[in-house]
């Protein structure tokens, strides 16, 4: 069965410096990854999939497979960016499965 | 389109009682997804439908919750009793053709006291 862990539950960073929210997955076979994220107040929406290869808000995420990896960065944390943030996992059927979340607390 | 609506989006309820909740996705998708989110688990897939037919229930936490998709644009979720510890938000997700990238609602959360 397909797992996604993300080891912390909450990580606070300050206002410029860089980010990077950690996500490790479980698949034997070539998975779709994702991070999704909450803003307070907000829904939970798409930031960014590995397929895209795209940076979204100044984020990125790389997947590795060698280290079954996929984690979120970002090279200067803004105040705007404190969020909760889930990766996800979809691998090879129809359903999403999602780590456990961080909350990121950026400092002013 | 006002993307997939919830409700109720708070319900407070007493040990025991039956709770409904409710879910419309958007229209045209095809898939839909019931999530529960805590603190200690985060989200956690409950069941979801394709073309209204339930296909994965297995994180069905027990036989307390029944979940029904009657047609295209409706789907339910019901705790039957509620207990204390089904507290949580309950977010229903729709998307389309697949669980490429989902749309969530904005979720319900219930407090069982």
């Amino acid at each position: 069965a397909q797992r996604v862990t993300q080891p912390e539950k909450l990580l606070s960073v300050f206002k410029g410096a860089p980010v990077e929210l950690k996500c490790n997955y479980s698949y034997s076979g070539s998975p779709e990854l994702f991070w999704y994220v909450q803003y307070s107040r907000q829904r939970l929406q798409l930031l960014l999939r590995h397929i895209s290869r795209e940076s979204i808000k100044g984020f990125t995420a790389d997947l590795n497979k060698g280290e079954t990896s996929f984690h979120l960065k970002k090279p200067f944390a803004q105040e705007e960016d404190s969020a909760m943030y889930y990766c996800a996992l979809r691998a090879g059927n129809e359903k999403l499965t999602f780590g456990t979340g961080t909350r990121l607390t950026i400092i002013p | 389109d006002a993307g997939v609506i919830q409700s109720p989006r708070h319900e407070v309820t007493e040990m025991g009682q039956e709770v409904t909740l409710r879910c419309k996705p958007i229209s045209g998708h095809d898939y839909l997804f019931w999530y529960r989110q805590t603190m200690m688990r985060g989200l956690e897939l409950l069941i979801y439908f394709n073309n209204n037919v339930p296909i994965d229930d297995s994180g069905m936490p027990e036989d307390r919750f029944s979940a029904k998709m009657p047609n295209a644009s409706f789907s339910t979720l019901k705790i039957q009793p509620s207990e204390p510890r089904d507290s949580a938000v309950y977010f229903c997700a729709s998307s389309f053709a697949g669980a490429n990238v989902l749309t969530f609602g904005a979720g319900s959360r219930l407090t069982v006291l």
